[in-house]
């Protein structure tokens, strides 16, 4: 069966950085654009960036262009997101989804 | 950017009852490749979100057929023919035309009266 697995959230200060990885699982992984889609604690969903097929092309919400980067190892079947200069603001659960699929979610919180 | 304006925010239905939500763009979501990009999901309490719908009207595998979408251009719509318990949580609408950014509704609370 499809799985997506996050992985990678904790508790971090502003200004730091943190990776979370994506493993998928179930389906032909690199045919699909993948996202980052993340939740504020009572919040609706944002999509956060989404990267293409072979990693070549990449976008992101303005709220973190700059600042995260998404990236794919399509042998290992898995997902990335750089998240530099973290701000309390970013706290949320992350998703990986190709929309068709979701994660379980990583939890990350920036607070001092 | 493209904005998703959902109503109602919230939506008490009785068991059995039909249920509406209504989805509405800041701008026409046909593409130029003739599809319109218009997704629902799902998000039930404690639970990652699910899609039930792509592309307007096409029914995710697995999703029930109680659930419909419809709509063209600007205005979408999500029904529900009888509720039942396990439909509870949250239902949100994506926009997946005018990227970047993909742009989600604000979500609409479903909730058993």
């Amino acid at each position: 069966q499809v799985q997506l697995v996050e992985s990678g959230g904790g508790v971090v200060q502003p200004g730091t950085s943190l990776r979370l990885s994506c493993v998928a699982s179930g389906f032909t992984f690199v045919n699909y654009g993948m996202h980052w889609v993340r939740q504020a604690p009572d919040k609706g969903l944002e999509w956060v960036a989404v990267t293409s097929w072979d990693g070549s092309n990449s976008y992101y919400a303005d709220s973190v262009r700059g600042r995260f980067a998404i990236s794919r190892d399509n042998s290992k079947n898995t997902l990335y997101l750089q998240m530099n200069s973290l701000r309390p603001g970013d706290t949320a659960v992350y998703y990986c989804s190709n929309f068709e699929n979701w994660g379980q979610g990583t939890l990350v919180t920036v607070s001092s | 950017d493209v904005v998703m304006t959902q109503s109602p925010l919230s939506l008490p239905v009785t068991l059995g009852q039909p249920a509406s939500i209504s989805c509405r763009s800041s701008q026409s979501l046909l593409s130029s490749d003739g599809n319109t990009y218009l997704d629902w999901f799902q998000q039930r309490p404690g639970q990652s979100p699910r899609r039930l719908i792509h592309k307007v009207s096409s029914r995710d595998s697995g999703v029930p057929d109680r659930f419909s979408g419809s709509g063209s251009g600007t205005d979408f719509t999500l029904k529900i023919s009888r509720v039942e318990a396990e439909d509870v949580g949250v239902y949100y609408c994506l926009q997946g035309t005018h990227w970047p950014p993909y742009t989600f509704g604000q979500g609409t609370k479903l909730e058993i009266k």
